[in-house]
């Protein structure tokens, strides 16, 4: 059963930082390109960035591009977003989301989501 | 930057068929994937590549393609269907992921 889990959200102050992190199970993780998608409370999905499996391919929303860093690292089946110079729109739940194929070049789809870890900038 | 359209609402009563639309300058080069999401539940992908079913979604969901538009369509509409549902493609690029705005499905 392929079971994604993040973690690292919290309250934070505005301009500070945090590490979002998403254990991988169930799966072959260094098979797949891996996403951060966020929601903020009542709105829409909004995709953050994605990592091809080998971290060879990166991309970022213009939203984020500059402040945030997506890695991986295959040995421990882990995915992690460190988000700098944090923002009040930075606000929402972070979800963690396997792609179906190896690469993020192309429309791909992302078949198993995380629960999500929930990230509140605020001073 | 791009933009995927979505009609805000659709309102279907059990038994119809429900249509929800996605419209994108570059869904003619790139395919379509649609998501479904409960209150307080994670996203589900029930359709990929403009018209492919994952395994477990049922026959009644169904996807199609017309130049820039793309239609998720569920038939035989039921209780259970009530849901967003939102629509996610690539820029040209394709480096960039973009969700629709999504589309609040009433069962009436």
């Amino acid at each position: 059963e392929v079971q994604l889990v993040e973690s690292g959200g919290g309250l934070v102050q505005p301009g500070r930082s945090l590490r979002l992190s998403c254990a991988a199970s169930g799966f072959t993780f260094d098979d797949y390109a891996m996403h951060w998608v966020r929601q903020a409370p009542g709105k829409g999905l909004e995709w953050v960035s994605g990592i091809s499996w080998n971290s060879g391919s990166i991309g970022y929303a213009d939203s984020v591009k500059g402040r945030f860093t997506i890695s991986r690292d295959n040995a421990k089946n882990s995915l992690y977003l460190q988000m700098n110079s944090l923002r009040a729109e930075d606000t929402a739940l972070y979800y963690c989301a396997k792609d179906q194929e190896p690469s993020i070049v192309g429309a791909t789809g992302l078949d198993y989501w995380g629960q999500g870890t929930l990230v509140t900038v605020s001073s | 930057s791009y933009e995927l359209t979505q009609p805000p609402s659709v309102s279907v009563s059990p038994g119809q068929t429900a249509r929800i639309t996605c419209s994108g300058d570059a869904l003619p080069k790139q395919y379509a994937y649609w998501y479904q999401q409960k209150p307080g539940q994670a996203p589900v992908l029930v359709i990929y590549k403009d018209s492919e079913r994952p395994s477990g979604i049922p026959e009644r969901f169904s996807g199609s393609s017309s130049g820039t538009t793309v239609t998720l369509t569920i038939s035989g509409v039921q209780a259970e269907d009530e849901a967003d549902y939102y629509c996610q493609s690539a820029d040209s690029s394709g480096l960039i992921k973009v969700f629709g705005g999504g589309t609040k499905l009433t069962v009436l």
